[in-house]
């Protein structure tokens, strides 16, 4: 079945400092992918999502690109900040159901 | 503003007693969720449905109940069968079948943070 692998966590960083939290998938066909950001004692929320090869999506600074030969959506942001401190998510849909697979989360804290 | 609605923010339920958390959303959506989230485990879904009157199992869908008698509304009730049910439980909905199916976002809820004394 499909699957989505993060990276185990906490990332820990200091304002200001480059974030890259990995993000690979198994899928049949060709999906669709996301990153959600949760915020403390909040929902999920959408951040960005690709929905072809090569794609980039980007959204408040963060960007990924959907990397088919290398099965990945690694998320990435040049300067973090304290209220980038979250759980990033990173999910799958694929053709013919819109059930997202969800990894597991990455907690990301930045410390000032 | 278009959303969705969980209450309550916080439930607390003595053992043996069933409850039911509330979720409502007016984006129009046809597809709701509920996720159950423990630390360390992601997201679990416990149950779906595509469109009023139908819903099926997610996968962990034992000692839970839902309904979807309309559109707006997906309540999830948490039965005494459900052995440890201290968690949190996100809702989602997202534009389902109608609006294209491999690209469909979801939208969630605020969350209900139940915990059995």
């Amino acid at each position: 079945g499909d699957s989505v692998t993060q990276m185990e966590g906490p990332v820990t960083l200091s304002e200001e400092a480059f974030l890259t939290i990995n993000c690979t998938y198994t899928a049949t066909g060709y999906p669709s992918l996301f990153w959600y950001v949760q915020y403390p004692g909040e929902g999920l929320q959408l951040l960005l999502k690709a929905t072809k090869a090569d794609d980039k999506g980007s959204n408040k600074g963060f960007e990924a690109t959907y990397r088919k030969e290398t099965t990945s959506f690694h998320l990435e942001k040049g300067s973090v900040q304290v209220s980038d401190s979250a759980v990033y998510f990173c999910a799958l849909t694929t053709g013919g159901s819109y059930i997202p697979t969800f990894g597991r989360g990455t907690s990301l804290i930045v410390h000032p | 503003d278009g959303g969705i609605t969980q209450s309550p923010k916080y439930l607390f339920r003595k053992e043996g007693q069933n409850v039911t958390l509330s979720c409502e959303q007016n984006l129009n959506h046809d597809a709701m969720y509920w996720y159950r989230q423990d630390p360390g485990q992601g997201l679990r879904l416990i149950y779906y449905s595509q469109i009023v009157n139908d819903f099926q199992k997610g996968d962990i869908a034992e000692g839970y109940s839902v309904s979807r008698e309309k559109k707006e509304s997906f309540p999830l009730t948490v039965t005494s069968a459900q052995k440890n049910p201290t968690a949190f439980y996100l809702c989602a909905s997202s534009i389902g079948a109608s609006g294209g199916l491999s690209t469909d976002t979801q939208y969630f809820g605020p969350g209900t943070r139940l915990t059995v004394l």
